[in-house]
């Protein structure tokens, strides 16, 4: 079935570095959610993205949708340790679905 | 966040024993979910609800059953709990263009 696919699982980045998280899919999407999880924590909704091409931004996170719906990015600039946390990308046709995440840590 | 309560929020359970994880949400929202997250695996569907009475499975539904009798309440029981089992339960909500969840059940099956 409709899956998708995060890329990367881990990444540990400088504080002040920039961090981008890719979620990926076979077919086209409907929508796409992105959440974060801070460690011990519940997910918590950061956006929806639904239009092709669609660009939102929030502070320091900007969130793409790609033209052909397949794909979807989370930019985080000038990272803070208070981005750490693990970053899931959803989709839902009713039926709720995450990828595996990706794992954001900032060395101060 | 807001609207949504989980319970219990921690419980050691033996292993062959029946458990019932409760979702109780304020908000009147049609759909809700529960999850497993594991190491390694993220999120993972058990089952969702569209309404009182209807439900479907998700991705790792084996071993689960769920009941909607009221819009609010949201009800995951393990049949007979097994020790690969062990893991943080969420429950979830959508309101049609956001998602909420629980703060997450931790069950252990010894």
């Amino acid at each position: 079935g409709q899956q998708v696919m995060q890329i990367p699982q881990y990444q540990h980045v400088q504080e002040g570095e920039d961090f981008t998280t890719y979620c990926n899919s076979s077919t086209t999407l409907s929508n796409i959610q992105w959440y974060k999880q801070r460690p011990g924590g519940h997910p918590v909704f950061l956006i929806q993205l639904v239009k092709s091409g669609e660009v939102k931004k929030q502070k320091r996170l900007t969130f793409q949708f790609g033209e052909a719906k397949k794909n979807s990015s989370l930019h985080i600039t000038a990272t803070q340790t208070t981005d750490v946390g693990t970053y899931f990308c959803s989709y839902n046709n009713n039926d709720m679905r995450f990828g595996a995440g990706t794992r954001l840590t900032v060395k101060p | 966040d807001a609207g949504i309560t989980q319970s219990p929020r921690h419980k050691v359970t033996e292993t062959g024993t029946p458990v019932t994880l409760r979702c109780h949400q304020t908000e009147n929202h049609r759909y809700m979910y529960w999850y497993r997250q594991d190491p390694g695996h993220g999120l993972r569907l058990i089952h969702y609800s569209y309404g009182v009475k209807d439900t479907d499975k998700g991705e790792v539904s084996d071993g689960y059953s769920v009941s909607r009798s009221k819009t609010e309440d949201f009800l995951l029981t393990l049949e007979s709990a097994t020790s690969s089992q062990t893991s943080v339960y969420f429950c979830a909500a959508w309101t049609g263009t956001w998602g909420f969840f629980g703060q997450g059940t931790r069950l252990t099956v010894v």
